[in-house]
C-alpha cells in the first residue's frame, strides 16, 4: 500500500502570497489530519477533516483553511502569508475510527519557507 | 500550552545502551501513542498504550503507562545509531484532536 504523499515536498513565496498544499491519504483512510511543525512551537494541530467534513479544528487564524474531497485527498491553504507561517506542513491519515486504535500516519511533509 | 510534555528535552547515549524518555500529561485520556522523527522528515508511529494498559512491548521497545500520575516512558533497549531521532508523545481525548509534546531529541553516539 502506498503511504501518504504530499506535494510539493519544497516551496518558497513571498509574504502576502497564499499556498495551497496537498495531501494523498493511504487507500481506504477516510480521515486526514494537518499540523504545523516550527522549532519554536513545535508540532501545532491544524485542523481534522474525516468523510469531508471537518472534525477537528485548532487555534489558527482564519488564514488558515483546507478541505477534505470525496476521495479523503485533502487541502490546505494559507492566504495573506507572514514570515512566521514559515514551517514543516505535516498531513496524517488515519482510518478515522475515533478510539483507540486510531494510529496517525504520516507524510513526508511539505517545507515551506517565507521571505 | 502542549498537553504532553517530554523529559528530557535531549539525550545523548553511547551506542548499545538504553534510552529513557519521559512524557507527562494534564487530562484523562483514550490512549498515548508514542512517534519518532528523523531530522526534518515526517513521523512514524511507534506504538500505541491504551489507557486500560499499563505496558506494552514492541521488539526494542518498551512504553509504560502510569495513569495515575498522568505519565508513560519509553525504553530504547540496546540502541542503535539509526535510533538517532526525534520521539513525540502524543495524547487523544475522546474523539479530539492528537495532540503532542515538544520531543526528546536522542543522539546515540558510535
Amino acid at each position: 500500500k502506498a503511504g501518504v504523499t504530499q506535494t510539493p515536498r519544497y516551496l518558497i513565496k513571498t509574504r502576502g502570497q497564499q499556498v495551497t498544499l496537498s495531501c494523498s491519504p493511504i487507500s481506504g483512510h477516510r480521515s486526514v489530519s494537518w499540523y504545523q511543525q516550527t522549532p519554536g512551537q513545535g508540532l501545532q494541530f491544524l485542523f481534522e477533516y474525516f468523510s469531508e467534513t471537518q472534525r477537528n479544528k485548532g487555534n489558527f487564524p482564519g488564514r488558515f483553511s483546507g478541505r477534505q474531497f470525496s476521495n479523503s485527498r485533502s487541502e490546505m491553504n494559507v492566504s495573506t502569508l507572514e514570515l512566521g507561517d514559515s514551517a514543516l506542513y505535516l498531513c496524517a491519515s488515519s482510518s478515522g475510527l475515533a478510539g483507540s486504535t486510531d494510529t496517525q500516519y504520516f507524510g513526508p511533509g511539505t517545507r515551506l519557507t517565507v521571505l | 500550552s502542549q498537553q504532553g510534555e517530554e523529559d528530557p528535552q535531549a539525550l545523548s547515549i553511547q551506542e548499545g545502551e538504553n534510552a529513557t524518555m519521559n512524557c507527562s500529561y494534564k487530562t484523562s485520556i483514550n490512549n498515548l501513542q508514542w512517534y519518532r522523527q528523523n531530522s526534518g522528515r515526517g513521523l512514524v508511529h511507534l506504538i500505541l498504550i491504551r489507557s486500560n494498559e499499563r505496558e506494552k512491548h514492541s521488539g526494542r521497545l518498551r512504553v509504560t503507562l502510569d495513569t495515575s500520575k498522568k505519565s508513560s516512558s519509553l525504553l530504547i533497549t540496546a540502541s542503535r545509531a539509526a535510533d538517532t531521532a526525534s520521539y513525540f508523545c502524543a495524547t487523544r481525548i475522546g474523539a479530539q484532536k492528537l495532540v503532542f509534546g515538544q520531543g526528546t531529541r536522542l543522539t546515540i553516539n558510535p
